[in-house]
């Protein structure tokens, strides 16, 4: 299984990011999808993740500014982040595993997203 | 929330062993992930269900879990394991991921 990210590499204050992640090699079934994000030099967060039935579950640090979607027709799903800070800036990677393992044994190769105006 | 504590570094000789430990509340009885990160590099999952390797992992690459705290064991370390290592698991209480804080493994 493959994924790619894509959206745009710079964002104002205050905007919503959108960013796509697409998924080849296998169906999208069975598995769940997540977003994770690292801001320069810092470690690892989880912003959310869904199943490839649209049930989706976000970081409750985030949770008001996060929804995420998936459309299995088109190999994708979505994440959509509010309210943009500077403190958003980070590399945002997509993610996958097989339902219920607890982890995500594929990657994207993340997209770092610039909050500034 | 749960919480992972990991030490933000540690050093080791190339050929010596390095422990790189995570620290939970009771966290044997949840099932720990390790992640290796390389700089400018997706994490890729190096240990699955606290002492699982995925197909193409070295075998010196080794976890355990006990008490509240699960460990990654490298072993005849190499120059190749300089990395940050994350642990990660899935809170079944909060329906939550948990990654630590990441540890930076130096190899001297």
């Amino acid at each position: 299984v493959q994924l790619q990210e894509s959206g745009p590499g710079l964002v104002k204050p205050s905007d919503t990011l959108s960013l796509t992640c697409t998924v080849s090699g296998d169906s999208m079934t069975t598995y769940y999808w997540t977003w994770i994000r690292q801001p320069p030099g810092k470690g690892l967060e989880y912003i959310g993740y869904i199943y490839s039935s649209g049930t989706s579950y976000g970081n409750p640090s985030l949770q008001s500014r996060v929804s995420m979607s998936v459309d299995t027709s088109k190999s994708q799903f979505s994440l959509s982040l509010t309210s943009l800070t500077a403190a958003d800036t980070a590399t945002y990677y997509c993610a996958g595993g097989e339902e219920a393992t607890g982890y995500f044994d594929f990657w994207g190769p993340g997209i770092l997203v610039t909050v500034s105006s | 929330s749960y919480v992972l504590a990991q030490p933000p570094s540690v050093s080791v000789a190339p050929g010596k062993t390095a422990n790189i430990t995570c620290g939970g509340d009771n966290i044997v009885s949840r099932s720990v992930h390790w992640y290796k990160q390389r700089p400018g590099q997706a994490p890729l999952v190096v240990i699955y269900s606290d002492s699982a390797r995925p197909s193409g992992i070295p075998e010196r690459l080794s976890g355990s879990n006990s008490g509240d705290t699960a460990t990654l064991t490298i072993s005849r370390v190499e120059a190749g394991d300089e990395a940050d290592y994350y642990c990660q698991v899935w809170d079944t209480h909060t329906d939550q991921v948990v990654f630590g804080g990441g540890t930076k493994l130096t190899v001297l």
